[in-house]
């Protein structure tokens, strides 16, 4: 079956870098496109990143632009998030999530499975 | 504040019928991009719910189904049960913003 399990959050000081990880697991990781979605405390759910199957395309939500970076290793089924210059309303729940299969015509724009999320905690 | 709007609550009694709200605009869900909706029981991930407007993944009860129309979608849910608390996110892709976004949220509770 479909297991996505993240790792690498913790408490860092606003500022720090952190970087997430995203194990995959029971499918062919290398097809699927990959995304990172957060979630504030109490709050609710904001897209992050993707980046396509080959690692070829990756877009940014806007209030990350610049200082996230998305990755991926397809040889180790992982996928990767780089948080650089932390700020305090980056405390959150941070979800890696599969994209499905696109066909030859199109992708679809929503996410088929989830992980169980790490927690970052910017705070000094 | 969320790209696609949504009530923050709604409640209904066991059995009872519920319809949850999704309201975008011309360059999401008015611009045919589908709308997809995800349950978050308390304390766990979001999970698939309704796919492609009104299409349920393997495993998802029949009493859930979805619908579109122009910038609105809805999710409506029949025979209430109390393991139908949680809350429920709408999500769709914005051609203006070129991301995907979703709703605030909407905490279902069974009465």
């Amino acid at each position: 079956q479909v297991q996505l399990v993240e790792s690498g959050g913790g408490v860092v000081q606003p500022g720090r870098s952190l970087r997430l990880s995203c194990a995959a697991s029971g499918f062919t990781f290398s097809s699927y496109g990959m995304h990172w979605v957060r979630q504030a405390p109490g709050k609710g759910l904001e897209w992050v990143a993707v980046m396509s199957y080959d690692g070829s395309n990756k877009y940014y939500a806007d209030s990350v632009k610049g200082r996230f970076t998305i990755s991926r290793d397809n040889s180790k089924n992982a996928l990767f998030l780089e948080v650089n210059g932390l700020r305090a309303e980056d405390t959150a729940v941070y979800y890696c999530a599969r994209s499905p299969l696109c066909s030859s015509a199109s992708c679809p724009y929503y996410f088929d499975f989830w992980g169980q999320g790490t927690l970052v905690t910017v705070s000094s | 504040q969320s790209v696609l709007t949504q009530p923050p609550s709604v409640s209904g009694a066991p059995g009872q019928r519920v319809t949850l709200s999704c309201t975008g605009s011309s360059s999401n869900i008015g611009a045919a991009y589908d709308v997809h909706w995800y349950q978050q029981l308390p304390g766990t991930a979001p999970k698939l719910l309704i796919y492609g407007n009104n299409n349920r993944p393997s495993g998802v009860p029949d009493r859930f189904s979805g619908s579109k129309s122009g910038t609105s979608a809805s999710l409506a849910i029949t025979g209430l049960q109390a393991e139908d608390e949680a809350d429920y996110y709408c999500q769709s892709y914005d051609s203006s913003l070129s991301g995907w976004v979703f709703g605030g949220g909407t905490k279902l509770t069974v009465l």
